[in-house]
């Protein structure tokens, strides 16, 4: 498995604001995503972020709300803008490791947004 | 549109019971299955992975794979409190993303 770390683990802001994730993994990887996961919901795939290039969007989801950088092959952010009360949610980012038949994927322990 | 059915539970056993979550999946080309189990306010944990049909065990955990029927069941033997969380299923069709269930919430009570 992999180390993977996000910042912040949490955060309460205001509506109208942005708020920058970080994720960082312990060794390189090829496939980096970011879900969001609200209360009492599954998880929902946001984009996959591609490094040395734009992300890829899930449907439902645009650049300019959720702009993705990925700047190398064991970082990348998630950017979550002009936040509303309903972007309140756990924002979680996640990994692709090669296992014995298919890759496995691995998740960070998850960003806690309120939005007021 | 692939789709992966749970029942969304709560799932109450007695410790000690066996535990059977079940899973259902849309897209019969689908070639790797996986169970996460997330606890509360924490984020998913894979479990078990399973490929071909069948069973597969890993401690008190089983994995039961039928394509023909398309679905997946996780058998969680001699349940503890522990064991108490909401568990993931995820489907994926070779080179696409994860498709994830809903999840069912286990509880497993003392």
């Amino acid at each position: 498995s992999a180390v993977i770390s996000q910042k912040p683990s949490r955060d309460i802001c205001q509506r109208g604001t942005s708020l920058t994730i970080q994720c960082q993994v312990d060794s390189q990887v090829t496939m980096m995503f970011w879900y969001r996961q609200q209360p009492g919901q599954s998880l929902t795939l946001i984009a996959t972020a591609n490094q040395g290039s734009e992300a890829t969007y899930e449907s439902g989801f645009v650049i300019d709300k959720f702009p993705i950088s990925r700047p190398n092959l064991t970082f990348s952010t998630l950017t979550v803008s002009n936040m509303s009360p309903e972007d309140s949610s756990i924002y979680l980012c996640s990994v692709y490791l090669a296992g014995g038949e298919d890759n496995e994927q691995f998740f960070g322990p998850g960003t806690r947004l309120t939005v007021l | 549109q692939k789709e992966v059915e749970q029942n969304s539970g709560p799932l109450s056993v007695p410790e000690g019971a066996i535990a059977s979550l079940n899973c259902t999946y849309s897209d019969r080309g689908s070639q790797s299955f996986f169970w996460y189990r997330q606890y509360s306010g924490k984020s998913p944990e894979l479990i078990m992975f399973i490929y071909s049909n069948g069973d597969k065990e890993d401690g008190r955990f089983t994995a039961q794979l039928n394509k023909a029927s398309q679905y997946v069941s996780l058998l969680i033997r001699d349940s503890q409190p522990s064991d108490s969380a909401t568990y993931l299923c995820a489907v994926r069709y070779y080179g696409q993303n994860f498709v994830f269930g809903p999840g069912t919430r286990l509880s497993v009570l003392p």
